[in-house]
């Protein structure tokens, strides 16, 4: 059974400080890596994809991949209280584009 | 980014009838799913919708609780037959291409009682 493990929280971040959210996976083949936020009663929206080891940095958000530890990051720098939703981790299955997703680990962002 | 609607937005139904949500893309595009989504959980996969030939079904999810139809590469439906207040959920119509992202229409809160 394939899994994807996340913290779900809720993680508390001062406004301005640096949100990490953690996420580990089972599947060793995977080569595909997404986050996507949620708010509440919204649906997720798509806000990094990752599939080489190393760093990917859009705006203030950094996606970082490690696959021989099976880990993927999400850092969001100078937290806002618009930040605060669920973020959800999720990995492609490679035999049949299916994502495995985390439970989610929801994020408050404190004024 | 493909863009995504779904009709409707939300509805309330009754015990034992059925409700039909569709799904429409903005371009062609080779996969469509369906998930569903209890409060405060995570998305469960239902099923992958195919053009051209039956979808495919997670353990737990048949066709005939959950038929679907996908007569072309921009549309597809969810119907939810029989329904009991455990049907209760949102549920999320989802594209993408081979090698690109998934993304998500806006969702279908369904309520039944």
């Amino acid at each position: 059974q394939k899994e994807v493990e996340q913290n779900s929280g809720p993680l508390s971040v001062p406004e301005g400080a640096i949100a990490s959210l953690n996420c580990t996976y089972s599947d060793r083949v995977s080569q595909s890596f997404f986050w996507y936020r949620q708010y509440s009663g919204k649906s997720p929206e798509l806000i990094m994809s990752i599939y080489s080891n190393g760093d990917k940095e859009d705006g203030r958000f950094t996606a970082q991949l490690n696959k021989a530890s099976q880990y993927v990051s999400l850092l969001i720098r100078d937290s806002q209280p618009s930040d605060s939703a669920t973020y959800l981790c999720a990995v492609e299955m490679d035999s049949n584009y299916q994502l495995i997703w985390g439970a989610g680990t929801k994020l408050i962002i404190k004024p | 980014s493909a863009v995504i609607s779904q009709k409707p937005s939300r509805d309330i139904c009754q015990r034992g009838t059925s409700l039909t949500i569709q799904c429409q893309v903005d371009s062609q595009v080779t996969m469509m799913f369906w998930y569903r989504q209890q409060p405060g959980q995570s998305l469960t996969l239902i099923a992958t919708a195919n053009q051209g030939s039956e979808a495919t079904y997670e353990s737990g999810f048949v066709i005939d609780k959950f038929p679907i139809s996908r007569p072309n590469l921009t549309f597809s439906t969810l119907t939810v037959s029989n329904m009991s207040p455990e049907d209760s959920s949102i549920y999320l119509c989802s594209a993408k291409e081979y090698s690109y992202e998934q993304y998500f229409g806006p969702g279908t809160r369904l309520t039944v009682t």
